[in-house]
């Protein structure tokens, strides 16, 4: 069945360069969540999509990144500038109301992204 | 600040019960326990959840503590594809948009 994917899957950026990651939730999935996963460490969270809003971004760790969710479905992960620390997998997950209680949230692969 | 305390690593035998613990002393009362685990290169999987009576799915049981301070996900035949990070997380059951906080997890090994 269709879970949901991210691409790319790898990505390489000198530092500097800007880069977009894309989400593709599961389909009828209200809720969008981004994390991010360092090398040996839990995923932490970014931000929070409910529909096309943004409803949370307190994991943002700089105005260099950015999120959007215009149609309430595809997500992408901007990253402008980036830095050696924003090496990292970049994690997708979606759920379908997001409420608690058994709602668990569904991952993608997620994004390798490496800044040389 | 953690909220759940696992241990880092933890070996299984193949076929054998896998037994992972976890802690969660600061537990409030409008939060359940949940278990995620990540196979190697891949996302978090969910595999089971509970508020306080213990919990039995296709993957996994999850046995709560009476005081819930303290919890134990059970894999009761583990295999090797079981080999992952087992992570316990705490989360309010009453907010739209409950992110996952996750800790550091436990990395079983299962071995043949």
């Amino acid at each position: 069945g269709a879970g949901v994917s991210q691409s790319p899957r790898y990505k390489v950026a000198k530092r500097g360069q800007d880069v977009a990651l894309r989400c593709d939730p599961i389909s009828g999935h209200v809720s969008l969540f981004w994390y991010q996963q360092a090398l040996g460490q839990g995923p932490e969270f970014l931000t929070y999509f409910q529909n096309e809003a943004q409803l949370d971004k307190s994991g943002l760790p700089s105005d260099r990144f950015f999120a959007e969710r215009p149609e309430g479905s595809v997500s992408t992960l901007k990253i402008q500038r980036t830095q050696q620390e924003d090496s990292a997998v970049y994690l997708c997950a979606s759920s379908f109301l997001g409420t608690g209680s058994g709602d668990e949230q569904f991952f993608g692969p997620g994004t390798r992204l490496t800044v040389l | 600040d953690a909220k759940t305390t696992q241990p880092p690593s933890m070996d299984c035998a193949e076929g054998r019960a896998a037994n992972l613990p976890c802690n969660h002393s600061t537990i409030s009362r409008n939060e359940y326990v949940y278990w995620y685990r990540q196979i190697h290169s891949q996302g978090p999987q969910y595999i089971i959840h509970g508020l306080k009576n213990n919990e039995t799915n296709e993957m996994a049981s999850l046995i709560i503590t009476e005081d819930r301070k303290s919890s134990t996900l059970i894999l009761p035949h583990a295999t090797l594809r079981d080999t992952a990070v087992y992570y316990c997380i705490v989360r309010p059951f009453n907010n739209a948009g409950n992110m996952l906080t996750f800790g550091g997890g436990t990395r079983l090994m299962v071995k043949p």
